[in-house]
């Protein structure tokens, strides 16, 4: 249980151009999702939170309007980097929390994540 | 602020030799404290998440344990599929957002 898929694995996209990134909780239902991204041995910096049904929380330094993210169902988060630029470059990565895990013993403060996006920007 | 920091930055073991990994952290009211394991160009693998001082957790040759101000991943008699990089990270309360150190990179000689 607790799997979150991501697609695609891996893109290459020209400079300007912008790229969609999918992250589904496959067996279980996600109230809020988190993304990640990680840059060459470095640990993973959380971009922003994303809640079902409202708007995403972006942490300090992240542009909102580059980084659109949105929640419109409990099983699936979108990124969409908009006109990316070789500096956007990274490993993108997301995560879902179990909406209906019980309990402070259960999973209901775990995060499960996805395997990766790869963004080359050209 | 949250802040992680994990020790050593890397380690390389002999096969069968069996060591230790710390995970040091500051947090107001600590949620839980979670260990991950990444392999190269994949997300991070849950292994386990302690919740108060004095837990412990195993699963196969790993054991994790924690106190009020770190914690320890314990490695027993490691085999090379256990080379990864180990994250650690913490929630805090009223969040269920994870603070991650930089992560230890295990090496595990045959």
């Amino acid at each position: 249980g607790a799997v979150v898929s991501q697609h695609p694995s891996w893109v290459i996209c020209k400079s300007g151009t912008s790229v969609k990134i999918e992250c589904r909780s496959l067996d279980f239902q996600a109230t809020t999702m988190f993304w990640y991204r990680q840059f060459p041995k470095q640990s993973l910096m959380l971009m922003a939170t994303s809640n079902e049904g409202s708007k995403a929380t972006y942490e300090q330094g992240v542009e909102k309007d580059k980084f659109l993210i949105n929640h419109a169902s409990l099983t699936l988060s979108t990124l969409t980097v908009t006109s990316a630029h070789p500096e956007d470059s990274s490993f993108y990565i997301c995560s879902a929390r179990d909406a209906w895990a019980s309990g402070t013993s259960g999973r209901r403060n775990e995060q499960f994540f996805g395997p990766g996006t790869r963004l080359t920007v050209l | 602020e949250d802040q992680v920091t994990q020790s050593p930055e890397a380690l390389r073991l002999q096969e069968g030799e069996s060591s230790s990994l710390n995970c040091s952290y500051t947090v107001s009211g600590l949620r839980g404290l979670f260990w991950y394991r990444q392999d190269p160009g994949k997300g991070p693998e849950f292994l386990f998440t302690l919740y108060s001082a004095g837990e412990e957790k195993e699963k196969e040759r790993l054991k994790a344990t924690l106190t009020k101000k770190e914690s320890f991943l314990h490695i027993t008699a490691p085999k090379p599929e256990d080379s990864a990089t180990y994250l650690c990270a913490v929630s805090g309360a009223g969040s269920y957002q994870l603070t991650f150190g930089k992560g230890t990179k295990l090496s595990v000689i045959p």
